[in-house]
């Protein structure tokens, strides 16, 4: 069975530009959470849908946005993009929601802003 | 405000030690706790625990919820150098957040 897939593996963008980042759960997992890792922050929780709703946002600004297709495969999009947004950007799947089951994360997309 | 915070933030033990490592927890609607471990890429779940007092074990790994309390610890016995890793406690909200501690950086020594 195939792993959480993420693309791209390494982005480097400019201050204000935008990026949109892809993840692939795993084969029949509904739910899709993303999060963001910082040596400064550790782990912060961003999103999570399920069924192509977001049930749960975290404590970011609006220029973090995110979907998720009826395939359960999600993307995050961050437009005007600061410094500060590089991080690591780790998705995770799981068959149910959050909490419920065993998450899975892919490798991560590391982001660098200039 | 919902948060998870772990003790210690870092440790080194040699090969053969037992460690405790502990989190504690404030999750508004709470639903379990959720312990992983990170190497040098994505984290691997160990355990999720939603019942206090039950024990669940995974080889040299064993973890306990205490709801009362509001705090899990995660022990391992017999360390192994493969056991350096950053161990993360996670509490889950049944409303689909999950809030991470800072992590403890364990490094076992040979």
């Amino acid at each position: 069975k195939a792993g959480v897939t993420q693309t791209p593996r390494y982005l480097i963008k400019t201050r204000g530009q935008q990026v949109t980042l892809s993840c692939s759960p795993i084969s029949g997992h509904r739910s899709v959470s993303w999060y963001q890792q910082t040596p400064g922050q550790g782990l912060q929780f961003l999103f999570e849908y399920f069924s192509e709703t977001q049930r749960n946002k975290g404590n970011f600004p609006g220029r973090f946005s995110g979907r998720q297709f009826s395939n359960s495969r999600s993307e995050m999009n961050v437009s005007t993009l600061e410094l500060g947004d590089s991080a690591l950007y780790l998705c995770a799947s799981s068959l149910v929601a959050v909490g419920s089951a065993e998450q899975f994360f892919g490798p991560g997309t590391r982001l660098t802003v200039l | 405000e919902d948060k998870v915070v772990q003790s210690p933030l870092s440790l080194v033990v040699h090969e053969g030690d037992t460690v405790t490592l502990n989190c504690s927890y404030e999750v508004t609607n709470f639903r379990s706790l959720l312990w992983y471990k990170q190497e040098k890429k994505a984290p691997t779940f160990l355990f999720m625990l939603t019942s206090s007092g039950i024990e669940k074990k995974s080889g040299r790994l064993s973890s306990i919820l205490d709801k009362k309390e509001l705090f899990s610890i995660l022990n391992i016995t017999a360390t192994q150098t493969g056991d350096s890793a950053i161990y993360l406690c996670a509490g889950s909200s049944n409303t689909g957040k999950l809030i991470f501690g800072q992590g403890t950086t364990l490094q076992v020594k040979p």
